[in-house]
């Protein structure tokens, strides 16, 4: 019953180092989503798939990218590494892309960035 | 874009004591969610409101869901030190994604 699990869980980079987040749903939901939480800032939509092979921006798209190639599994990437992206994020997944479809999350991935 | 705003940002409370977190739309929303995140822990869905004027409720968590369907609340009866944790309402924003609001953290003393 894993549900969606995220890898790593902790990371430290340094500034222009880049790194692949990983995702995994067993749920055979057809939404992914990536998002980031600061604190007091709630959480922030990165960008977001519909289904397999689709990507698209979400609110705080900039710095990162993204990618679909199977349904299961949405990669967060970042390029080069900034100190701003220093942040906890986590991975969500919904049947559908309903805004009435509860989302359910990952254990989170805590990021630094030095 | 669309955005939903919670108040308080943070609560203390002495256990025993009642909760209640505010959640305010700009605009009337199709629906609401809540969602519950421990410390250190992801976001958890509680419960999702859809009428006007809505409430239900979970144990010692009451939810309502405004006559405008504007703004929404959860309330906690007596709480208990198992409570703690910031509390998250979500409404629909553009492309039906969510919009999460800033959450309330809710510390319980024993």
């Amino acid at each position: 019953n894993a549900g969606v699990t995220q890898t790593p869980k902790f990371r430290v980079l340094k500034t222009g180092q880049s790194m692949t987040l990983l995702c995994a749903q067993d749920m055979n939901h057809e939404y992914m989503y990536w998002y980031r939480q600061d604190p007091g800032m709630g959480l922030r939509l990165i960008h977001y798939s519909v289904g397999e092979g689709t990507t698209a921006k979400g609110e705080v798209p900039d710095g990162y990218n993204v990618s679909r190639l199977k349904k299961q599994n949405f990669l967060l990437g970042l390029e080069s590494a900034a100190p701003s992206q220093t942040s906890v994020y986590f991975c969500a997944s919904s049947s559908t892309g309903n805004s009435n479809q509860p989302q359910h999350f990952g254990d989170g991935t805590r990021l630094s960035i030095l | 874009g669309q955005q939903v705003m919670q108040i308080p940002q943070y609560q203390h409370v002495q256990e025993g004591e009642d909760f209640t977190t505010y959640c305010n739309s700009s605009t009337t929303l199709s629906n609401i969610q809540w969602y519950k995140q421990r410390p250190g822990g992801h976001p958890v869905f509680l419960i999702q409101l859809v009428k006007s004027g809505e409430v239900k409720k979970q144990k010692r968590l009451t939810f309502q869901f405004g006559e405008a369907k504007k703004n929404s609340s959860l309330h906690i009866t007596a709480t208990q030190t198992t409570d703690v944790g910031t509390y998250f309402c979500a409404g629909p924003a553009a492309g039906n994604m969510l919009t999460f609001g800033g959450g309330t953290r809710l510390m319980v003393k024993p």
